[in-house]
């Protein structure tokens, strides 16, 4: 069965430090892997996405995320944090061909960027 | 482009009564899923259609829930009778034909069960 873990509830980061969300997933076989971001009182907004090919994947806002094959894991990364990145931010698995054509998301991770 | 619409952003109904939930996905988007997301938890998909057609709706739960998608553009889904443990952001998302589809959400219905 496929599953997706985000180790964290929250991470707090001073802005302009380099901040990482964690997230580590199980599926059969290659896994479609994506961020999403949640502000408050709006809907998840996609972030990025690995569909194959180069393990370091650049996505909106600044955010990029490292593919890792023999982790399995998948985590989010900002060179430069900011106040305004302060959210909820979900990370999704989906396999590539098997399974069906559902996502599986995790529980969420809460960063806190303090000025 | 507009977004993803849905109404009503708020609702509060006893248990046991009936809940209906309105969803417009952005235009020419084939597909479109209703997620359910408990306070503390990530969203779970509940149904994915794919223009009229049910994909998965293994996670729906049929007894008192059902979704419809008339003619491969609106849907609502429901709730009858609700009970205290369906309290949570309902969502509806849809994407672009191409794969893998990143999901475009609406800001979600907040349903409290009392």
């Amino acid at each position: 069965a496929q599953s997706v873990a985000q180790p964290e509830d929250q991470v707090n980061v001073a802005e302009g430090n380099p901040l990482t969300v964690k997230c580590t997933y199980s599926v059969s076989g290659n896994p479609y892997l994506f961020w999403y971001v949640q502000y408050p009182n709006r809907g998840l907004q996609f972030l990025l996405k690995y569909i194959t090919g180069d393990n370091l994947v650049k996505g909106s806002y600044g955010f990029e995320a490292e593919f890792n094959k023999s982790q399995t894991s998948f985590h989010l990364k900002k060179p430069s944090a900011l106040v305004s990145d302060s959210a909820l931010y979900f990370c999704a698995v989906r396999p590539q061909y098997t399974g069906g054509f559902k996502t599986i998301f995790g529980a969420g991770t809460r960063l806190f960027v303090k000025a | 482009e507009a977004g993803v619409a849905q109404s009503p952003r708020y609702k509060i109904i006893e248990k046991r009564q009936s809940v209906a939930f309105w969803c417009n996905p952005i235009s020419g988007h084939a597909t479109l899923y209703w997620y359910q997301q408990i306070l503390g938890q990530g969203p779970k998909l509940l149904i994915q259609f794919q223009n009229n057609g049910v994909v998965d709706d293994s996670q729906l739960p049929k007894d008192r829930f059902s979704a419809e998608r008339l003619k491969g553009v609106d849907s609502t889904l429901k709730i009858q009778p609700a009970k205290l443990e369906d309290s949570a952001v309902y969502l509806c998302a849809s994407s672009p034909d191409r794969d893998p589809p990143e999901a475009f959400f609406g800001q979600g219905t907040r349903l409290t069960v009392v």
